[in-house]
């Protein structure tokens, strides 16, 4: 089965700062790995994703990440963070053909912006 | 319009009490998912929905039963509520079934069982 592990439960940066949030997954095939933010009090809402081809992918808010097969990760980066990225960031891995694995969370990062 | 939304947004009840969560979506999805999230931010996906049939079902108690009268919706039922159920409980949609498909997530319900 599918897991995935984000080793940081929280982070500090300072507003303006870069980030960088860890993610590492196991799975036997390619995954297809996603990046989520989730905001005090509400649900979560897709920041990138990777299913193949250009190994870094954009996403929004200013997010990038990079697929690295080698050391199975899919870390979240962004050059500059504002006040406004303090939140909840889910890293998941979903089975490439569906099926009873599903969508796997890793445990979350918590980020805490300094000013 | 809001794309998926779930009603109620708090839930409190008692020990015992039977209550349900209504998941509705506007995007024309074909699958619809209800994820529980616990104390610790962990979710876990619990039910999902394709073309109202269920394609996966985790090792939830029976107690929760998912229905979906239609495409747009998936309601959740809980019986016999516990202590433990007390989460936040997301609804989720997405196009195919296929979870390499983008999920988008409702606001959330938070559930507490006293």
């Amino acid at each position: 089965a599918q897991s995935v592990t984000q080793p940081d439960i929280h982070i500090t940066v300072s507003e303006g700062a870069s980030l960088e949030l860890r993610c590492n997954y196991s799975y036997g095939a390619t995954p297809y790995l996603f990046w989520y933010v989730q905001s005090p009090g509400q649900g979560l809402q897709l920041l990138l994703k990777y299913f193949s081809g250009d190994t870094l992918v954009q996403g929004i808010k200013g997010f990038e990440a990079e697929f690295k097969r080698s050391q199975s990760s899919f870390n979240l980066r962004k050059p500059s963070v504002h006040w406004s990225d303090a939140a909840e960031y889910f890293c998941a891995v979903g089975a490439a053909g569906g099926g009873a694995d599903g969508l796997t969370f890793g445990k979350g990062t918590h980020l805490i912006i300094q000013p | 319009d809001t794309a998926v939304s779930q009603t109620p947004k708090y839930l409190v009840t008692q020990m015992g009490n039977d209550k349900s969560i209504k998941c509705e979506q506007n995007l024309g999805h074909d699958t619809m998912y209800w994820y529980k999230q616990d104390s610790k931010k962990f979710l876990k996906i619990m039910f999902s929905y394709n073309n109202k049939e269920l394609i996966i079902n985790e090792t939830v108690p029976n107690r929760f039963s998912p229905k979906s009268p239609d495409k747009a919706h998936l309601n959740l039922h809980i019986n016999s509520l516990e202590l433990g159920d007390s989460a936040v409980y997301f609804c989720a949609s997405s196009k195919g079934a296929q979870f390499a498909e983008t999920q988008y997530f409702g606001p959330g319900t938070r559930l507490l069982v006293l």
